[in-house]
């Protein structure tokens, strides 16, 4: 079992609906990172967080800690929204420079 | 500020040949990483670098290696490439947390 699951590993919507990503891991953790992989192949952070709720345009990302668990919500998603979304943690014990990656979530949003 | 580059792409190698990957960035971050990403797979780090003359092995390092004379410069050496290095590689850097990431280099080994 992976220590960072996500959920669900495909997602297909219609534009314009709300999307919710799911992140659940089984470690303790400093920090969580939400990023973005486009179909080029290009990987852009969205992210961290440790504690709350962070907004930035259409999406919003929280962590609840004590559940061991963070969502990415998209608002009014749009095509152009169409990637692969991935969770990463990081350690609270150790080098905590390094993450433990899940395995992405592909969102493909139609017209 | 151009961020993390890589070259090159695209490479495809035979079996027992050797190649460098090479990544750039200038933002004077004193972390860098080198990931490798296989289809259906999380990022897997291979090494990664604290400041110049510092490295260290990640999760999969084996087949490979890496230097850091400069703050700007990580290569990736692979040294007698084998099938099972057929993967996309990435290479990351970061002041504090937040990694920024190269654009991939696309690796066959046939």
């Amino acid at each position: 079992k992976n220590e960072v699951e996500q959920s669900p590993q495909n997602l297909t919507a219609q534009e314009g609906e709300f999307i919710t990503i799911n992140c659940s891991y089984s470690v303790g953790i400093s920090a969580l990172h939400w990023l973005q992989q486009h179909p080029g192949g290009g990987i852009v952070s969205l992210f961290m967080l440790s504690s709350g709720k962070k907004k930035h345009g259409r999406l919003i990302a929280t962590i609840n800690i004590q559940e061991k668990h963070s969502s990415l919500h998209i608002t009014a998603s749009h095509p152009r929204d169409s990637a692969v979304y991935i969770c990463a943690v990081r350690l609270n014990a150790g080098n905590n420079r390094k993450l433990i990656w899940g395995l992405g979530t592909s969102l493909a949003v139609n017209p | 500020n151009a961020g993390v580059t890589q070259t090159p792409k695209f490479r495809i190698l035979k079996i027992g040949q050797s190649m460098t990957l090479q990544c750039t960035q200038d933002m004077n971050h004193n972390y860098m990483y080198w990931y490798r990403q296989d289809p259906g797979m999380g990022l897997k780090l291979i090494y990664y670098s604290v400041g110049a003359g510092i490295t260290d092995k990640g999760e999969v390092p084996n087949g490979y290696n890496v230097s850091r004379s400069t703050t700007e410069d990580f290569p990736l050496r692979l040294e007698l490439a084998a099938p099972s290095q057929t993967s996309v590689y990435f290479c990351a850097s970061s002041a504090s947390y937040e990694q920024y990431f190269g654009p991939g280099t696309r690796l066959t080994v046939t």
